[in-house]
């Protein structure tokens, strides 16, 4: 195993689009986040899974984002009608204890024009 | 919420010499866990130290270590020895309750030959 693997690492999409991401967690690990983060900011907290239950979700989720982790493996975050303030990078990580190391991914570069 | 706090967005520092991140945190638990991560220019985020709150003891890692004042909530980190690999973005995070890893804006360190 790797490490954290997402994809795509770049998306351009044109405002109002829906874009999706896909994170691949280090196998054993059920604890799985998703992260936002713009430049010279730090990574903001999106939601988190365990296992394949959405336990929390930021208030900087709004309505047009869905994640979703079936079966408790890979991850999947959405994002309907795309806006400008949308452009971030999306960053996805996963632990194997609730207060140990997170794991990141490279991370996917969304830029929306 | 807890807030996370670097007051330094850039720091600069000489090959083989001594830097401190600064870092403090707000929160009303009495049981947390902190930790310092560091970004590399187009690179993942990596874990450099970990912290529990109910230690006294401050954890060492290598070259990094971190001065811990429970009372005056600040976690600053020590790099020892500065390497051009330590150059970086360095991000300090709390862990309460919850299950979001909190971030401060990251301070972001130059090594000079």
């Amino acid at each position: 195993d790797t490490g954290v693997s997402q994809n795509p690492r770049h998306k351009i999409t044109k405002r109002g689009q829906n874009v999706t991401f896909r994170c691949d967690p280090i196998s054993e690990h059920n604890r799985l986040y998703w992260y936002r983060q713009t430049l010279g900011q730090g990574p903001e907290f999106l939601t988190y899974f365990q296992n394949e239950a959405q336990l929390e979700k930021s208030r900087l989720l709004s309505d047009r984002f869905s994640a979703e982790r079936p079966k408790g493996s890979f991850s999947t975050l959405e994002i309907q009608r795309t806006e400008q303030g949308d452009s971030a990078m999306y960053l996805c990580a996963s632990s194997m204890t609730r207060t140990g190391e997170l794991f990141f991914g490279e991370g996917s570069r969304l830029t929306v024009l | 919420a807890q807030t996370v706090t670097q007051s330094q967005p850039e720091m600069s520092v000489q090959e083989a010499e001594t830097v401190t991140l600064s870092c403090t945190y707000d929160t009303s638990e009495s049981d947390y866990y902190l930790f310092w991560y560091k970004q590399p220019p187009s690179r993942q985020m990596i874990l450099v130290i970990r912290q529990e709150a109910y230690k006294q003891q401050n954890a060492t890692e290598n070259r990094f270590s971190v001065n811990f004042q429970k009372a005056a909530k600040s976690f600053s980190l020590k790099i020892s020895d500065s390497q051009l690999g330590d150059a970086a973005m360095y991000f300090c995070a709390y862990r309460g309750s919850g299950y979001a890893l909190n971030f401060g804006k990251g301070t972001s360190l130059l090594v000079t030959p």
